[in-house]
């Protein structure tokens, strides 16, 4: 299994511009989320969902949208970037909420809005 | 707010030592709790899950958590210069989405 695969590794955008990040996993998860991290932070919640067709908002969620139309793939879109979203982005998956479910990360995205 | 506290460091300890990291969380009703690993720019890697008070040890590492303090720790012996790395405390918040809140993590680096 791959595991949870993000694509680009890097990106330089301009602001004003939109990209998509890319996030797939092979295990049959049913939970994906987004976070992003900024230098010397933590990791802040952006989107996430709970199965197919279903999303909902984190806590910083302004700025970016999500869809999920299989279990596999969860992508982010930014729209108009702006500076203050240069971030690493992480992808995670898991496969039920509750006790004993944790949370798999992917490699990462690291954008700079220049 | 949910919050989960750590803190920032750097924590130093000399090879050979046991790295003690301390986590704090504000919300009572959760009840799974993760130590990950972030080598420097490399993703967040679990390596200790708790869910219940008390100790649970996995080779070197021993993770300790007491809910009435709301305290989770995460001991580790016999430190390694390959330990070194920023460790990061996320909590759940006890909800049906498995959302996790995350500390800003505590710089550890092992002296040889």
């Amino acid at each position: 299994n791959a595991g949870v695969t993000q694509t680009p590794k890097f990106r330089i955008l301009k602001i004003g511009q939109s990209m998509t990040l890319q996030c797939a996993q092979d295990m049959n998860h049913n939970y994906m989320y987004w976070y992003r991290q900024d230098p010397g932070m933590g990791l802040k919640l952006i989107y996430y969902s709970v199965g197919a067709g279903i999303t909902d908002k984190g806590e910083v969620p302004n700025g970016y949208n999500v869809s999920r139309s299989t279990t596999e793939d969860f992508p982010l879109r930014l729209e108009l970037a702006a500076p203050s979203q240069t971030s690493v982005y992480f992808c995670a998956s898991s496969y039920l909420a509750g006790v004993g479910n944790e949370q798999f990360f992917g490699p990462g995205t690291r954008l700079t809005v220049l | 707010q949910k919050e989960v506290e750590q803190n920032s460091g750097p924590l130093s300890v000399p090879e050979g030592a046991i790295a003690s990291l301390n986590c704090t969380y504000s919300d009572r009703v959760s009840q799974s709790f993760f130590w990950y690993r972030q080598y420097s720019g490399k993703s967040p890697e679990l390596i200790m899950s708790i869910y219940s008070n008390g100790d649970k040890e996995d080779g070197r590492f021993t993770a300790q958590l007491n809910k009435a303090s709301q305290y989770v720790s995460l001991l580790i012996r016999d430190s390694q210069p390959s330990d070194s790395a920023t460790y990061l405390c996320a909590v759940n918040d006890g909800g049906a989405t498995n959302k996790l809140i995350f500390g800003t993590g505590t710089l550890l680096a092992v002296q040889p």
